[in-house]
């Protein structure tokens, strides 16, 4: 089965951006696509958006859509979240996770290990 | 805003049943919104169990099923073992493309 390899932990200030990586183990088939989540320290999950693998083609939370960007590289497997504007409200763990879409979405099958953001002035 | 429910928690003693609830704010959960569901450790990434209501993912143990059950996605665990204490956690899909996940029921096994 395919893993999710992410980037490390961030620090960062408020009002700074934040880049996350995530790679898969091995070939991401064209029909997949990366969805991102995240969850802040000791509560639920937050649904972010969610990239095509080879398309490109991306879909984002309402709450997000000014302040992120989603990316996908087919020729790596591989998928990146960067959010801007960051305040304190934003720190989290942040996951990726792989999967075939399904009807209207990209369901989550495999999941990255969490990448920590901490944002602290 | 939307909301999506989840019993808080739950506690079930080994071997028996026991069965976990999505409710949406806007009404009645369907097989439109293509519910999920995930389990989490602590310290672990989550782990896909259900998807478009109640079909199971290959690695999904058999005592793991999914349905819909009076207007709420529901979560059934027959048999639970003492491994499957967790956090539990349903995803919904809803027009307009968007997904919401519930605030999750932590399971205990006792």
């Amino acid at each position: 089965q395919v893993r999710l390899e992410q980037s490390g932990p961030e620090v960062k200030k408020p009002g700074a951006s934040v880049k996350v990586s995530c790679q898969a183990s091995s070939y991401i088939l064209t029909s997949y696509g990366f969805t991102w989540v995240r969850q802040a320290p000791g509560q639920g999950f937050q649904w972010l958006g969610w990239v095509g693998s080879e398309s490109g083609n991306t879909n984002y939370a309402r709450d997000f859509q000014d302040r992120i960007t989603l990316t996908a590289d087919i020729s790596t497997s591989s998928s990146y979240l960067e959010l801007r504007s960051l305040t304190s409200d934003d720190t989290a763990v942040y996951f990726c996770a792989s999967g075939q879409y399904h009807f209207y979405y990209y369901l989550l099958e495999v999941w990255g290990q969490g990448t920590t953001v901490i944002v602290s002035s | 805003q939307t909301v999506v429910t989840q019993e808080p928690s739950l506690t079930v003693s080994p071997g028996g049943t026991v069965t976990l609830t999505c409710a949406s704010s806007t009404g009645a959960v369907t097989s439109d919104f293509y519910a999920s569901w995930f389990q989490q450790k602590p310290g672990h990434a989550p782990r896909a169990l259900i998807y478009a209501t109640n079909i199971e993912h290959p690695w999904t143990p058999a005592r793991f099923s999914g349905s819909l059950f009076g207007g709420k996605a529901a979560l059934t665990v027959s048999g639970v073992q003492p491994d499957d204490e967790a956090d539990y956690y349903c995803l919904l899909y809803f027009p307009g493309a968007q997904l919401v996940f519930g605030g999750g029921t932590k399971l205990t096994v006792l």
